[in-house]
């Protein structure tokens, strides 16, 4: 079973358009996370909710919109794609804030 | 400016030695810190863990922390070709949110 799950893997897509990536875990943590990391493997903090809540918004583009139906739960919406937006992006969680994350094996996001 | 520095290498180690792999941070703040292992298209994995000064041993894998010198590292001994990766320092900085920042990582090649 696996503990953090995205969908897609790969996301291809034209400059301009909306996307979206789903995270789900099933470990029964409260605290998800999304991480953009770029192509010299910088991994960046985006958001992060704790039991639903957003608690973490570094700065992003509103582009961006994260939302979170549920604790299990994390997705990522992003309008109006650009070409600086090409990268990977991971969703993890952990039990708690402050503790150690698991991370989802990535979205390797490519815009054309 | 949160910031964790770790240099990028990449260190080589023969197969059978300790690798040392260090980092530094700014926030003399931080709580918590954690090292990940990355394999190339991988997602991050976690290695260990320490909140407290002093060292934490985990079957091969030692963590070392220093608060005061503002510094963690991780030793790895009887080094092993697998353990060939990039090793990701992060560091949760105090603050309601615990917000984690990453270094840029060390790239690591345990050579036979």
């Amino acid at each position: 079973d696996t503990a953090v799950s995205q969908t897609p893997k790969y996301l291809v897509t034209q400059m301009g358009n909306d996307k979206s990536i789903k995270c789900e875990q099933n470990l029964g943590h409260d605290t998800m996370y999304w991480y953009k990391q770029d192509s010299k493997k910088f991994l960046k903090i985006m958001f992060s909710y704790n039991n639903k809540e957003l608690i973490i918004n570094e700065t992003v583009p509103n582009r961006f919109s994260p939302k979170s139906p549920d604790k299990a739960h994390l997705n990522l919406h992003i309008n109006s794609l650009e070409l600086g937006d090409s990268a990977v992006y991971f969703c993890a969680s952990s039990q708690e804030l402050n503790q150690p994350q698991h991370f989802g094996d990535g979205t390797r996001l490519s815009i054309l | 400016q949160k910031e964790v520095e770790q240099n990028s290498g990449p260190l080589s180690v023969p197969e059978g030695a300790i690798a040392s792999l260090n980092c530094t941070y700014s926030d003399r703040g931080s709580q918590s810190f954690f090292w990940y292992r990355q394999y190339s298209g991988k997602s991050p994995e976690l290695i260990m863990f320490i909140y407290s000064n002093g060292d934490k041993e985990d079957g091969r894998f030692t963590a070392q922390l220093n608060k005061a010198s503002q510094y963690v590292s991780l030793l790895i001994r009887d080094s092993q070709p697998s353990d060939s990766a990039t090793y990701l320092c992060a560091v949760n900085s105090r603050g309601g949110s615990y917000i984690p920042t990453f270094g840029r990582g060390t790239s690591l090649i345990v050579h036979p």
